[in-house]
C-alpha cells in the first residue's frame, strides 16, 4: 500500500526567506509520481509541482522546487523567496502509474505561516 | 471559468436527513473523482469515475453513499440518512487521462447537525 508522511504539522518562516517542507513517501513500485498541492483557508487544492520517478532532474516551477531522493523515498518542496500569500496548507501526494491504482494518496498536510 | 466547479459549496443538514452534491469537471475530462477532507487531514479517495463507469469504490464509502456519473459528463455524489461523522469538505476532481495531475473544484462543506 502507497503511504506519504508529512512530518511538520506546522511551519514558520519570514517573508523572502526559503523554506523547505519534508515529505517521505512508501512504495513498491517502481512508476510512480509525486505532487504538492497548496490549499489556502478557502479550500481549493492548487497543484504546484510534478516529479516523475524517471525523472533524473529535480522539478522546479518558479519559486518552487521539489528535492527528489529517490532511495531516501523523500520528496521535499522547497519554496524560495516566500510572501505573504505563500500561508497556507501545503499536501504531498503520490500517484501510482502502473497498474490499476489511478488515485492520488495525500499526506497530512503541513501549515506554513509567512511572517512579515 | 472553465475549472472543475462544486455545488452547493456549503450545505447544512440535520441528522438523518439526505444530502446531494453536484460536480461539474472541465469540459472532456474523461476521469472524474471523489474525495473527502476532514478538519486538519489530508484528502481521503472516496471513489473514480472513468467516462461514465465507476472504476473503483473506497471502503471508506458505505451502503449510504452513492455516486453516479451519467452520460460521462458531471457527476453527483449523494449521503443518505446523513450522521454526525459525515461532516467533512467533500472535493471533486478531474483530469484528462492517465497524468496524475488532478484539477480539484472548490469543494462542497457538509455541516450535519
Amino acid at each position: 500500500a502507497q503511504k506519504i508522511t508529512q512530518t511538520q504539522p506546522g511551519m514558520f518562516v519570514q517573508e523572502k526567506e526559503a523554506v523547505t517542507l519534508d515529505c517521505t513517501y512508501d512504495t513498491s513500485d517502481q512508476s510512480y509520481g509525486l505532487f504538492w498541492y497548496k490549499q489556502p483557508s478557502s479550500g481549493e487544492m492548487i497543484f504546484l509541482i510534478y516529479q516523475g520517478s524517471y525523472d533524473e532532474q529535480n522539478a522546479t516551477e518558479g519559486r518552487y522546487s521539489l528535492n527528489f531522493q529517490k532511495a531516501r523515498k523523500s520528496a521535499n518542496l522547497v519554496i524560495s523567496a516566500s510572501q505573504l500569500g505563500d500561508s497556507a496548507m501545503y499536501f504531498c501526494a503520490m500517484f501510482n502509474s502502473g497498474g490499476s491504482n489511478y488515485k492520488l494518496t495525500f499526506g497530512k498536510g503541513t501549515l506554513l505561516t509567512v511572517n512579515p | 471559468d472553465t475549472g472543475v466547479s462544486q455545488d452547493p459549496r456549503h450545505k447544512i443538514t440535520k441528522r438523518g436527513q439526505n444530502v446531494t452534491f453536484r460536480c461539474d469537471p472541465i469540459s472532456e475530462h474523461n476521469r472524474l473523482y471523489w474525495y473527502r477532507q476532514t478538519l486538519g487531514q489530508g484528502p481521503e479517495f472516496l471513489t473514480y469515475f472513468q467516462n461514465e463507469a465507476q472504476l473503483e469504490k473506497s471502503r471508506l464509502l458505505s451502503d449510504r453513499f452513492s455516486a453516479e456519473r451519467p452520460k460521462g459528463s458531471f457527476s453527483t455524489l449523494e449521503i443518505q440518512r446523513t450522521e454526525q461523522g459525515d461532516s467533512a469538505m467533500y472535493l471533486c476532481a478531474s483530469t484528462p487521462g492517465v497524468t496524475g495531475e488532478l484539477f480539484f473544484g472548490e469543494g462542497s462543506r457538509l455541516t450535519v447537525l
